[in-house]
């Protein structure tokens, strides 16, 4: 079956804590891309990928890292955890010479206390 | 700065009655346009998109949305909602110089269809 796998679904922390979140995608997608969801806000870009060992910065991206060594692969790296980082998260992909379609995760509830 | 509007946080709408939930974008150049629909605790699922040609696109479950250039909105209808279409919708653009990498999502729309 074609997904996006994200781990963990939900964490509690404290901050200063460094966390990763990982994404996984079974589909060959070249494109990936993390997100957060807040309320009133909607989904906020936090970094992207077009391809191994490329990546960008999207909207939101401070206090976060990413890495892109395996195709499959795009984990959200929290160095030094904070309050304001407590938020939805989702990964997502595409075939980025198709048209855009992005393939989500089912998402990551982060509580950093 | 770009942009996207969704001016309506809930629409409410009897089953069998048509839905139009809105969307305005401010976005340099022409940009792509999508809809994706959001039930809880899932991750969001792509319904439709707007790339080129005709202003009226079709997508899945019976939706279709509407691109307006002078307006600058994509608005999402249906012609008969189903109660089962309750859920929290999202509009995305993606401007076109940035070859589908950069994606901007309005608030989203919490659609309530009651029986």
């Amino acid at each position: 079956e074609a997904q996006v796998t994200q781990n963990p679904r939900y964490l509690i922390t404290v901050t200063g804590k460094k966390l990763t979140v990982t994404c996984s995608q079974n589909m060959n997608h070249e494109y990936m891309s993390w997100y957060r969801q807040d309320p009133g806000l909607g989904l906020r870009q936090i970094y992207y990928s077009m391809n191994v060992e490329v990546t960008d910065k999207g909207d939101v991206p401070e206090g976060y890292k990413v890495s892109r060594k395996e195709k499959r692969n795009f984990p959200l790296i929290l160095e030094s955890p904070s309050p304001n980082q407590t938020s939805l998260y989702f990964c997502a992909s595409s075939f980025r010479k198709d048209t855009g379609e992005l393939f989500f995760g089912e998402g990551s509830r982060l509580t950093v206390l | 700065a770009q942009s996207v509007a969704q001016p309506e946080d809930q629409v409410n709408v009897a089953e069998g009655n048509p839905l139009t939930v809105k969307c305005t974008y401010s976005v340099s150049g022409n940009p792509y346009l999508f809809w994706y629909v959001q039930y809880p605790n899932r991750g969001l699922q792509f319904l439709l998109k707007y790339i080129t040609g005709d202003n009226l696109v079709k997508g899945s479950y019976g939706f279709e949305a509407e691109f307006n250039k002078s307006q600058t909105s994509f608005h999402l209808k249906k012609p008969s909602a189903l109660v089962s279409d309750s859920a929290l919708y999202f509009c995305a653009v993606s401007p076109r110089v940035y070859n589908f990498n950069k994606f901007y999502f309005g608030s989203g729309t919490k659609l309530n269809v009651k029986p």
